[in-house]
């Protein structure tokens, strides 16, 4: 069984600051890990996924996400927050044939100016 | 290139009825997935298809059926709607052997009075 914990519905950060979402996942197998940014009635856009290579993964707009298997931790980070960040992220697992996803409940950002 | 399209962007029906939603891969793309999003959660899988033959089903039920056609295209039909199947209906697509790449599409909002 796999699943995926979101820690945060809601976050907020300043315009500059770091931003940390936090997804914590369970596996019965070795997992494949993935986030997605959603922006208002748009569908889910990858932003890097993980997939038993290179443990930090960077993805596009400057985010990356550490796979931690002792704490079994994908969060993701980014070291400068820009308005245009704003939406709702999604951590998601599969199983390395990818065959079904399990997503979380989602963190929206916030950035304030 | 054009990426995943979805059709209709919106969709209203009353209880009951039954409904179809479309779904055209990204160019090149031979697997089709549908995920469900209710409202302020994160996308459950529905199915995927590949080859016009479902290769994996979540934990929906019956009521909900797919289609995929020789052009990769694919349907999602649900029969007998009910209030809580109101959600936005997203497709993704990928290529087999690729299938932890899935690239989604808008969705279509399904509401069900």
């Amino acid at each position: 069984a796999q699943s995926v914990t979101q820690l945060g519905s809601h976050v907020s950060v300043s315009e500059g600051a770091l931003v940390l979402l936090r997804c914590n996942y369970s596996s019965s197998v070795p997992p494949y890990l993935f986030w997605y940014v959603q922006y208002p009635n748009q569908g889910l856009q990858l932003l890097l996924k993980y997939t038993s290579a290179a443990t930090l993964v960077k993805g596009i707009n400057g985010f990356e996400a550490e796979f931690k298997k002792s704490e079994t931790s994908f969060h993701l980070t980014k070291p400068s927050a820009h308005m245009s960040d704003a939406a709702e992220y999604f951590c998601a697992v599969s199983d390395q044939a990818g065959n079904q996803f399990y997503f979380g409940t989602g963190t929206s950002l916030t950035v304030i100016p | 290139d054009a990426g995943v399209t979805q059709s209709p962007t919106h969709l209203i029906k009353t209880r009951g009825q039954q409904v179809t939603l479309r779904c055209s891969p990204k160019s090149g793309h031979d697997t089709v997935s549908w995920y469900q999003q209710a409202l302020g959660q994160g996308p459950q899988f529905i199915f995927q298809y590949y080859e016009e033959e479902e290769r994996q089903r979540g934990n929906f039920p019956d009521r909900f059926s797919g289609h995929q056609f020789p052009n990769y295209s694919s349907e999602l039909n649900v029969n007998a709607l009910l209030l809580g199947d109101s959600a936005l209906y997203l497709c993704a697509s990928s290529l087999v052997q690729y299938t932890d790449t899935q690239y989604f599409g808008p969705g279509t909002r399904l509401t069900v009075l």
